[in-house]
């Protein structure tokens, strides 16, 4: 079946520097996709979105960048904190499949101080 | 608001026991959902809910039951515990609108044995 998964599962990052995270996924059709942060112990939490009429979307220290011809997602966080360290997961959603999200298995991102 | 709220945290339960994990959201979304997650994995969806007495499969709907008689409560029911459902269960809602972005509850930690 369709399937959203990621390159890296444990990504260590120096406290400052630049994280960037990816995904890939399957399905052509996807037209939404989410990042989401998970900490130790705790629910997802809603990082970023993007809509698959974008490219390229902007938050506080986040950005995200969709390429859909060759189906890749990928998170960037800059200035990385000890705070970033958590779970990343992407998913995505596409128009067939009503308000069901298809996440991947997650990164794991290290922050060393 | 305290978004989406579950109960219990953590539960231990014998083989064959039955209970039901609690959800509620005073965010008045009309979607509600179930995911389990089992170690270093993803979250796959349960069952999921588009209104009050509205509710289907999602995609590992065997060995659960679900209800939505109110706007707020979704909870999920497991009636004859199996160690395949050892697992963290999160519960999460979303406006069914717009850029239908997902909450998440703390979640359950489960375990059968």
């Amino acid at each position: 079946g369709e399937s959203v998964g990621l390159h890296l599962p444990t990504l260590s990052v120096q406290e400052g520097d630049n994280s960037i995270i990816n995904c890939a996924y399957s399905n052509s059709a996807s037209d939404y996709f989410i990042w989401y942060k998970q900490e130790s112990g705790k629910g997802p939490q809603f990082i970023i979105d993007i809509r698959s009429n974008m490219d390229k979307r902007q938050g506080q220290r986040v950005t995200v960048l969709l390429n859909k011809t060759v189906k890749h997602l990928s998170l960037q966080i800059a200035a990385t904190q000890p705070g970033d360290s958590a779970v990343y997961f992407c998913a995505e959603n596409h128009k067939a499949a009503v308000n069901k999200l298809t996440f991947g298995g997650g990164t794991r991102v290290l922050v060393k101080p | 608001n305290a978004g989406v709220t579950q109960t219990p945290k953590f539960r231990i339960l014998k083989i064959g026991q039955s209970m039901t994990l609690q959800c509620t959201q005073d965010m008045n979304h009309n979607y509600m959902y179930w995911y389990r997650q089992d170690p270093g994995m993803g979250l796959k969806l349960i069952y999921y809910s588009v209104g009050a007495g509205i509710t289907d499969k999602g995609e590992v709907p065997n060995g659960y039951n679900v209800s939505r008689s109110t706007t707020e409560d979704f909870p999920l029911r497991l009636e004859l515990a199996a160690p395949s459902q050892t697992s963290v269960y999160f519960c999460a809602s979303s406006p069914g609108q717009g850029w239908n972005t997902q909450y998440f509850g703390p979640g359950t930690r489960l375990t059968v044995l």
